[in-house]
């Protein structure tokens, strides 16, 4: 099974609106931690934000936010107010508490292209 | 500042013909691994390394060889490159263990085999 699940390979959004990036996860682990990166085109891989399990609130940096829901082992990423330089590629990722090597496990990406 | 730098950024070569793409870290991180990403998988690690000399396997490390002889440096070595292993290379560091820290990634390695 994946074990983190990225639903929406491609999406549209308006300049100046908000957006959802859908990610599920699989995990037994009661300890582990969620992240979301951003490559654009130039392909960099971009830290955006993390949720701990045992994280009592939703994480926020800026314009982004993560909703995270535990019971159904949910971490979508909302960022607000869209920008033009938002148009990327999103990963979601988990790494598990028992997971060697720091690994971070990777959903598939959605890409976001943001119109004017 | 802070970086993990890798060479070269663009590489197209023949099947069977050995390469070295280099890595290097400037953070004094315990952690350095190699993922590879391809469309619509993701990254998948391929290798990675908890200290001078401790190296492991990852998820997908067929064809694939690494070293880790200095702390700041990770080199991927690909002894005889196929044409399935053309991708986007990325170095990657990070701090001690545990389910936080974030991963440091390098800007990534084209790579194209014929």
């Amino acid at each position: 099974a994946q074990k983190i699940t990225q639903t929406q390979p491609g999406m549209f959004v308006q300049e100046k609106e908000a957006v959802t990036l859908d990610c599920t996860y699989d995990t037994s682990d009661p300890s582990y931690g969620l992240f979301w990166y951003k490559q654009p085109s130039s392909g960099e891989m971009i830290f955006l934000i993390y949720q701990g399990s045992y994280d009592q609130q939703n994480a926020t940096e800026g314009r982004y936010s993560l909703n995270f829901q535990k019971a159904r082992k949910s971490a979508n990423l909302v960022i607000s107010a869209s920008q033009l330089g938002d148009s990327a590629m999103y990963f979601c990722a988990m790494r598990e508490g028992l997971a060697a090597g720091n690994k971070l496990t990777f959903g598939g990406g959605t890409r976001v292209l943001v119109k004017p | 500042e802070a970086q993990v730098t890798q060479n070269p950024r663009y590489l197209i070569t023949v099947t069977g013909k050995k390469l070295t793409v280099t890595c290097s870290q400037n953070m004094n991180h315990e952690y350095m691994s190699w993922y590879r990403q391809d469309p619509g998988l993701g990254l998948r690690q391929i290798y990675y390394s908890m200290n001078v000399e401790v190296t492991d396997k990852g998820d997908v490390p067929e064809g694939y060889k690494v070293s880790r002889k200095e702390k700041r440096n990770f080199p991927l070595i690909l002894e005889s490159p196929s044409p399935n292993q053309t991708s986007l290379y990325f170095c990657a560091s990070s701090s001690a263990g545990g389910i936080t820290g974030e991963l440091f990634f390098g800007e990534g390695s084209r790579l194209t085999v014929l």
